[in-house]
């Protein structure tokens, strides 16, 4: 079975500084990754994806990301950060032997606070 | 275009009490999804439509859950009877196939007291 792990459930930083979100993941098939951001009482909303391809994955609102597979991870990375990204931030797993929004699996989340 | 919509935002009710939850996907889209989200957690699948079909309900209680999609459009979410447990956000999503990606609507929190 899969599972997602955030290992922090809680990041703050100062506004321009760079921050980078871990996600580390477990399954015993080929898998396509996700990072999705939720802020406060809305929706979650895809920040960026990887199906294939280029192991660096450029999403919106200067967001990015890096499929490690030695590693099992997909950590998310911005190199300065706005007040408006504090957020829920959270990583997804689905696999690739199913159509890849089949069933995603979410990670616990990680709440970005960026301080002024 | 317009998003998923759901409604109520936010409800109330007492353990014991009936609670139904809609959501109106985006047009032409033919996947919609049910999740619970508890505090401090991920969103977790109740349910998945194909059109009216209910192709994944394996996490879905049977017992006191309950969903339809009538005509493959519109979805509503029932609870019968509600369990102190159940207070969550449920969020509805929906995607134009089973291979693209999901649009969420901003959820219903349930509290039951």
């Amino acid at each position: 079975a899969q599972s997602v792990t955030q290992l922090d459930s809680q990041v703050p930083v100062f506004e321009e500084a760079p921050v980078e979100l871990r996600c580390n993941y477990s399954s015993s098939v080929s898998v396509y990754l996700f990072w999705y951001v939720q802020y406060p009482n809305q929706g979650l909303q895809l920040l960026l994806k990887y199906l294939s391809g280029s192991t660096l994955v450029k999403g919106i609102n200067g967001f990015e990301a890096e499929f490690n597979k030695s590693q099992t991870s997909f950590h998310l990375r911005k190199p300065s950060v706005h007040i408006s990204d504090t957020a829920e931030y959270f990583c997804a797993v689905s696999d690739q032997t199913k159509s890849s929004y089949d069933k995603v699996i979410f990670g616990p989340g990680t709440s970005l606070s960026v301080i002024p | 275009e317009a998003g998923v919509v759901q409604s109520p935002r936010y409800k109330i009710i007492e353990k014991k009490q009936p609670v139904a939850f809609w959501c109106n996907p985006i047009s032409g889209h033919n996947t919609l999804y049910w999740y619970l989200q508890n505090l401090g957690q991920g969103p977790e699948l109740l349910i998945r439509y194909e059109n009216e079909e209910a192709v994944d309900d394996s996490q879905l209680p049977k017992d006191r859950f309950s969903a339809e999609r009538l005509k493959g459009v519109d979805s509503t979410l029932k609870i019968q009877p509600a369990e102190l447990g159940d207070s969550a956000v449920y969020l509805c999503a929906s995607s134009f196939t089973n291979n693209s990606p999901l649009h969420f609507g901003n959820g219903t929190r349930l509290t039951v007291t």
